[in-house]
């Protein structure tokens, strides 16, 4: 069973603050993993890719990825109002070939307090 | 930029209606995908498409088909709507060995 789970939240973080939101994942084999930003009525926007373990920063934005675990999490610095959303863990799960859809994540809806 | 179509951001059709949902990239990607997205159930896997005229089954195929013809198009078929097939419709596509999947805007489907 192909599992992705995050904690739905909400998380209230201050303006400011940094936001930390966590991810596992079931499929000890996966390869590929990915956060997606999504706003209310929207589709999902990619944010951040992440294949290794360790950290990967680009701007505000740092993935970290612990395979060992099946752990990867996303933090925001300085988090801003417009980073109010619901943020969704992604896993590529190989089952064998071709190219398979994303596993997700229910969601985890952020909420960043002026 | 990767622009991901879709043909309706709004539809709404009948019970036992055929509803066709269109799909089109200008990426030249390979893979497409559907998804459909519901509250509480997330995004789930419809069926996807790695080539013309190439399919594959997603977690969730039963009530719906798939058509791609030519490679930049990918279209969604409910043969005979439902209305628990009221959802969020999203497509996406990527090229590549990394699977980064990019969105179109969506169609939210209403069965009446």
């Amino acid at each position: 069973q192909k599992e992705v789970e995050q904690n739905s939240g909400p998380l209230s973080v201050p303006e400011g603050a940094i936001a930390s939101l966590n991810c596992t994942y079931s499929d000890r084999v996966s390869q590929s993993f990915f956060w997606y930003r999504q706003y209310s009525g929207k589709s999902p926007e990619l944010i951040m890719s992440i294949y290794s373990n360790g950290d990967k920063e680009d701007g505000r934005f740092t993935a970290q990825l612990n395979k060992a675990s099946q752990y990867v999490s996303l933090l925001i610095r300085d988090s801003q109002p417009s980073d109010s959303a619901t943020y969704l863990c992604a896993v590529n799960m190989f089952s064998g070939g071709g190219a398979d859809g994303l596993t997700f994540g229910k969601g985890t809806h952020l909420i960043i307090q002026p | 930029d990767v622009k991901v179509t879709q043909s309706s951001r709004y539809l709404v059709k009948r019970t036992g209606e055929k509803v066709f949902l269109e799909c089109v990239q200008d990426m030249d990607h390979e893979n497409m995908f559907w998804y459909r997205q519901d509250p509480g159930l997330g995004l789930r896997l419809i069926y996807f498409s790695y080539d013309v005229k190439m399919k594959e089954k997603g977690d969730i195929p039963e009530g719906y088909s798939v058509s791609r013809e030519k490679k930049e198009r990918f279209s969604l078929i409910l043969e005979s709507a439902s209305t628990n097939q009221t959802s969020m419709y999203l497509c996406a596509s990527h090229s590549g060995s990394y699977n980064e999947q990019f969105f179109g805007p969506g169609t939210r489907l209403t069965v009446l």
